[in-house]
C-alpha cells in the first residue's frame, strides 16, 4: 500500500521560531500536498508540488513556504510561527496520471505553537 | 465560500441502520467527487469516487451523484461500529493546473452506537 511519512509526529514551537514539517512518500508519485485539518474548517490545502523542484500556493498559503527537492520529499517551513497556526498537517501524495484526485494522506504531525 | 458543504455535521445511527451523508458543491468546475474517512488519529483514507451521474456501489456503501445540481450523498446500510469515522466529502476540478488538486468539505462525524 502507498506509504506517505511525516516528522515530527508532534512537535511544540516558540512563537517567532521556524518550523520545518517533513514529508516522504514511498509511492513514487508526481504530486504531493500539504493541508491543515481545523476543527470547523475542515481540510485546507496550504501547499502542493506537481514534482521535484516545483511549488504551487494552495487557499491559504499565507505565513508558509514549501520546498520540493526531490520526488520523494516535500517539506512545509514555517518561518515564523505564530499561534494561528497551531494545527494539525497531513502531507499527501496523488499519482498525477489519474488526474482524477485520489490522495495517500500521512499520519499527520500535530503543531502547537506557544 | 465555502465551495463544499457537507450535512450534517453530526449523525448517530444504530448499529445495523443506514447513514446517509450529503454534499453539495457551489462550483461547476467539479466534475469529480470523492468520499474520505478519517478515523481517529490517521490521517484521512479514500473511501470511494463517484465521476458519473447515477448510483455506484461498493459491498454497503453507494454513492450517487447529480451533476445537475452538483450534489452528492453517500450511504452506508448495516452501519458498524467501525464505521464510526469523520466522513469528507472532497472535489476536484481536474483541468490543467488544477489536477489532482482536491477541495475539502467540512466534514460530517458518524457514530454507530450498539
Amino acid at each position: 500500500e502507498a506509504a506517505v511519512t511525516q516528522s515530527p509526529r508532534n512537535k511544540v514551537a516558540v512563537t517567532g521560531g521556524k518550523v520545518t514539517l517533513s514529508c516522504n512518500q514511498t509511492n513514487n508519485h508526481n504530486n504531493m500536498y500539504w493541508y491543515r485539518q481545523d476543527t470547523g474548517h475542515g481540510l485546507r490545502l496550504i501547499h502542493y508540488s506537481y514534482g521535484a523542484g516545483s511549488t504551487e500556493k494552495g487557499d491559504i498559503p499565507d505565513g508558509y513556504k514549501a520546498s520540493r527537492p526531490s520526488q520523494e520529499n516535500f517539506s512545509l517551513i514555517l518561518e515564523l510561527a505564530t499561534p494561528s497556526q497551531t494545527s494539525v498537517y497531513f502531507c499527501a501524495s496523488g499519482d498525477a496520471r489519474g488526474n482524477t484526485g485520489q490522495l495517500y494522506f500521512g499520519e499527520g504531525s500535530k503543531l502547537t505553537v506557544l | 465560500q465555502q465551495k463544499v458543504q457537507q450535512s450534517p455535521e453530526s449523525l448517530s445511527v444504530p448499529e445495523g441502520g443506514m447513514a446517509s451523508l450529503n454534499c453539495t458543491s457551489s462550483d461547476r468546475n467539479f466534475q469529480y467527487f470523492w468520499w474520505y474517512r478519517q478515523h481517529s488519529g490517521e490521517g484521512p483514507k479514500a473511501l470511494m469516487s463517484i465521476f458519473s451521474d447515477g448510483d455506484k456501489k461498493e459491498g454497503r456503501f453507494t454513492a450517487h451523484l447529480n451533476k445537475a445540481s452538483l450534489h452528492v450523498s453517500l450511504h452506508i446500510r448495516d452501519s458498524q461500529p467501525s464505521d464510526s469515522a469523520l466522513y469528507f466529502c472532497a472535489a476536484s476540478a481536474n483541468t490543467g493546473a488544477n489536477t489532482g488538486k482536491l477541495t475539502f468539505g467540512h466534514g460530517t462525524i458518524l457514530r454507530v452506537h450498539p
